[in-house]
């Protein structure tokens, strides 16, 4: 069955340094989206795309953000300056189509950051 | 105020239980209702999701929305131990709306032998 799937599985960085989660969605895929969870906490929603274009972004998805998708199968997060409060379960996730069919998200397994 | 209220847990049952989890909201725009099962340190993984109101079932699963009370529910028949997981909640608008969904904190079940 095709699956999501996200490296690296674990991440460890200092504060300051920049960080890019990898990701490759499933392949017939159009839309995609990258959350977060915070040790504890909801699974919180960060940023979605399609078309090459940021769809739609939370209050979270700051400048230090930005997603890319660098060729047909990647899609990336980076985080240009870590903070401590970044440290988090980060989660890839894709549909086949979006709009009133954005509710059929398959995630993947998550990259778990540590920022010390 | 997009807020999705459900209580984390744990809830325990022995195996062959009924489970019953619930969250309720407060946005009236929600439309679509979905169910995630979490294993620790896993990824969501989409279990079920039901439009507006009313039943829906899927072997052991059965989901059911109460618009008017703005109540979702996800039963669990004949629980099994490889049931035990974190079952978060989450719902999106329609069109015009946000699709994005918003997540409850997630119940932990654990199913003992």
């Amino acid at each position: 069955e095709p699956e999501v799937t996200q490296t690296p599985s674990h991440q460890v960085t200092q504060m300051g340094q920049e960080v890019i989660l990898r990701c490759v969605p499933i392949s017939n895929h159009l839309y995609f989206y990258w959350y977060r969870q915070i040790l504890g906490q909801k699974v919180e929603f960060l940023v979605s795309f399609y078309n090459n274009e940021i769809s739609e972004k939370s209050e979270i998805f700051d400048d230090q953000f930005s997603v890319e998708r660098p060729d047909g199968s990647n899609f990336t997060l980076k985080i240009r300056s870590t903070k401590l409060e970044d440290s988090a379960m980060y989660f890839c996730a894709s549909s086949e189509r979006g709009g009133d069919f954005s509710h059929e998200q398959y995630f993947g397994p998550g990259t778990r950051l540590t920022v010390t | 105020q997009k807020e999705v209220e459900q209580d984390p847990g744990p809830l325990s049952v022995p195996e062959g239980a009924i489970v019953s989890l619930n969250c309720t909201y407060s946005n009236s725009a929600f439309q679509y209702f979905m169910w995630y099962r979490q294993y620790s340190r896993k990824g969501p993984e989409l279990l079920m999701y039901t439009y507006s109101s009313g039943n829906k079932e899927d072997g052991r699963f059965t989901a059911q929305v109460d618009k008017s009370s703005k109540y979702i529910s996800l039963f669990i028949r004949d629980s099994q131990p490889s049931d035990s997981a974190t079952y978060l909640c989450a719902m999106s608008e329609e069109s015009g709306g946000s699709y994005i969904p918003t997540f409850g904190r997630g119940t932990s079940l654990i199913v003992h032998p």
